[in-house]
């Protein structure tokens, strides 16, 4: 199974301040395609997940701008340009390039 | 509004068995691939088993593979989970999903709960 590394675990980050999550997978999440399935998740405080970004750059309908996805090949970046205090929880990067589909640990994102 | 909505979950003994159901409305279910995702608790969420559109073609993670059955019917706009041989590991709130590789598609029910325990 492709193995998601996320870093950090944990994100304190201060209101209006940018924040960047990493992910690296365990293999190229190039698929035979051409495109690479890498997708963003947000999990609030007993929600279900949400997707936010998907094929690495992409935002997903109603995803505010702030936030936006970068990357290839096996390394892979999420960006919130400026926090807000909505923006508090857990975010997963996950991948569908590879069955099973497979997600990082997760990073929590708090507010200091 | 695209919806989905689980049912089946609870207690159950190591060794039983549980059905879940997932019911789409707000849209017709058959365009899209469906998924069942489960998070254990304190855990990120695990991709268990999906299905394609006319169910020909069904995935299923190692850990589930000959114990677990997706299935849907397309005529009651509905996804099914069929878990047999329940363990301890299968604890989780398991949410059925829709979510599109090629597009701004990604729908999730509010997820069941499902705890295996004697």
């Amino acid at each position: 199974d492709v193995v998601m590394t996320q870093s950090p675990v944990s994100l304190p980050v201060t209101l209006g301040q940018p924040a960047s999550i990493s992910c690296i997978s365990s293999r190229s999440l190039v698929n035979s395609d051409g495109n690479t399935y890498l997708n963003w998740f947000q999990q609030r405080p007993g929600q279900s997940p949400r997707r936010l970004i998907y094929k690495v750059s992409k935002r997903d309908s109603g995803v505010p701008d702030r936030f936006s996805g970068s990357g290839s090949g096996t390394d892979f970046t999420l960006k919130i340009s400026r926090v807000e205090a909505e923006d508090v929880g857990v975010y997963y990067c996950m991948q569908d390039t590879h069955w099973p589909w497979t997600f990082g640990q997760g990073t929590k994102v708090e507010i200091k | 509004e695209m919806q989905l909505v689980e049912s089946g979950g609870g207690l159950v003994l190591p060794g039983g068995s549980l059905s879940l159901s997932c019911v789409a409305s707000g849209f017709t279910s058959n365009r899209y691939w469906m998924h069942w995702v489960r998070q254990a608790p304190g855990k990120g969420p695990e991709w268990v088993a999906n299905i394609k559109q006319d169910g020909s073609e069904k995935y299923y993670v190692d850990s589930v593979k000959g114990r677990f059955t997706i299935s849907r019917d397309n005529a009651k706009n509905s996804l099914y989970l069929q878990m047999n041989s329940l363990r301890a590991d299968d604890t989780a709130v398991y949410y059925c999903a829709i979510v599109n590789r090629g597009d701004s598609t990604d729908v999730w029910g509010q997820g069941t709960t499902v705890t295996v325990s004697s």
